[in-house]
């Protein structure tokens, strides 16, 4: 089973900065097959991010993804106050699936 | 517009069973595979499993963590995902989320299963 680790577990920033969260991969894998889901208590999670890069119908361009391999990022620029959220990485394409421990975002 | 509402959460004592429910419109959910995700109090997301559509039998996937005890079914007249639970533990508490497809692009709010004496 892959296992992800997301890092850091919190990051503490003020609207208008911009974020850079970090999910790495205990094996290589496609990031064909890696989501980014924002998760706000009491709410169901979000898609962002499907296919390591492709922005979710809706989710604005402040919110871009990139990587491959083990080594998988997503970046908020421009820091709204709705964006502060727990942040989760997520591998699926091959059984078993598996979602990183998330970051929190928090002012 | 696309919904999940999932259903049938509540306390129940550990060895006992649970049968969850996904109820949901705006798609065609015969072309969809449906997974399962929890949330344990204060934890991350965890990955159930899921089912696949009827093009592709059915056939489901599980974790580790739920394997021989949870069992995924669905309905396609009806639009309706299950889960049936067996043999739950107190660390089975949390609340679970129905979502859809392979990439989870839409999610229910979650049902809430407490697994207490």
């Amino acid at each position: 089973e892959i296992v992800l680790t997301q890092s850091p577990g919190t990051l503490s920033l003020s609207p208008g900065e911009s974020a850079t969260l970090s999910c790495r991969a205990s094996q290589s894998f496609s990031g064909d097959y890696l989501g980014w889901y924002q998760h706000k208590l009491g709410q169901a999670p979000r898609l962002l991010i499907y296919s390591g890069s492709r922005n979710a119908p809706g989710i604005p361009d402040r919110f871009s993804a990139y990587g491959s391999g083990t080594e998988f990022t997503l970046t908020i620029s421009r820091l709204e106050p709705e964006d502060f959220a727990v942040y989760y990485c997520h591998k699926y394409g091959s059984a078993p699936y598996t979602f990183g421990q998330g970051t929190k975002l928090e002012i | 517009e696309v919904q999940l509402v999932e259903s049938g959460g509540g306390l129940v004592q550990p060895g006992r069973s649970l049968r969850l429910s996904c109820r949901t419109s705006g798609f065609i959910f015969g072309d969809y595979s449906m997974s399962w995700v929890r949330q344990a109090p204060g934890k991350g997301l965890e990955w159930l499993g899921f089912i696949r559509s009827k093009a592709y039998e059915e056939k489901t996937e599980y974790a580790a963590s739920v394997k021989g005890r949870f069992t995924f079914s669905r309905d396609d007249s009806r639009g309706i995902a299950y889960v049936e639970m067996s043999h739950l533990k107190t660390e089975d508490t949390g609340v679970y989320f129905c979502t859809r497809g392979r990439t989870s692009d839409f999610w229910g709010q979650g049902t809430l299963v407490t697994v207490s004496t």
